[in-house]
């Protein structure tokens, strides 16, 4: 069965910290890969996308992420983050050729301490 | 360019009961996907409608259905309400269908079961 697995739950970092956050999945054909965030008291947000191409895809806010195909992993990263960046991120995988059926993780709640 | 809505954004119910909920996407988006946020499932797929026709169907039993109408405005009903079915019910809508759109979600509506 396709999973998709969120291995940090919950991320304290203060300012200017890097981050990293991780997800794995588990699907045997092609996938797109997505990031969401949810900032409090908001909807859910695409942050970045990965279809092909450069495995090292931007986004908004200073975000990126890297698909490593053999690892079945595309992490997220960010070289220093605000206060503003508090907020829960969930990984998703879109099967191609499944319709719209995206596989979420459970998500990862970031708190940024100023 | 209007986001999704989804109405109504709370609503209160008594087991035993039935709920429809309410979607419309953004202009020229011609697929509706619903999924169900929970604390301990995180979200899961319900299903997505495409040019009115259910695409997909994720792994929900039958009190759970769906609809779409011409103008890609859809609705979900849940029909013999229990309460493991309070939640957060997303609706998400893209251009196509496939995998290879980004999906953008509504606000959701609060779904409470007493």
């Amino acid at each position: 069965a396709q999973s998709v697995s969120q291995h940090n739950h919950h991320v304290i970092l203060s300012e200017a910290a890097s981050l990293e956050l991780g997800c794995n999945y588990s699907y045997g054909g092609t996938v797109n890969l997505f990031w969401y965030v949810q900032y409090p008291g908001q909807h859910l947000q695409l942050l970045l996308k990965y279809f092909s191409g450069d495995p090292l895809v931007k986004g908004i806010k200073g975000f990126e992420a890297e698909f490593i195909k053999s690892k079945f992993s595309f992490n997220l990263r960010k070289p220093s983050v605000q206060w503003s960046d508090t907020a829960e991120y969930f990984c998703a995988v879109g099967p191609l050729n499944t319709g719209n059926q995206f596989y979420f993780g459970t998500g990862t709640s970031l708190t940024v301490i100023p | 360019k209007a986001g999704v809505t989804q109405t109504p954004r709370y609503l209160i119910k008594t087991r035993g009961q039935q709920v429809t909920l309410s979607c419309s996407p953004i202009s020229g988006h011609r697929s509706v996907s619903w999924y169900q946020q929970t604390p301990g499932q995180g979200l899961q797929f319900l299903f997505e409608y495409f040019s009115e026709t259910q695409r997909n169907k994720g792994n929900f039993p039958g009190r759970f259905s769906g609809r779409q109408f011409s103008n890609s405005r859809s609705e979900m009903n849940v029909s013999t309400l229990e309460l493991g079915d309070s939640a957060l019910y997303l609706c998400a809508s893209s251009m196509g269908t496939g995998g290879s759109y980004e999906q953008y979600f509504g606000p959701g509506t609060r779904l409470t079961v007493t």
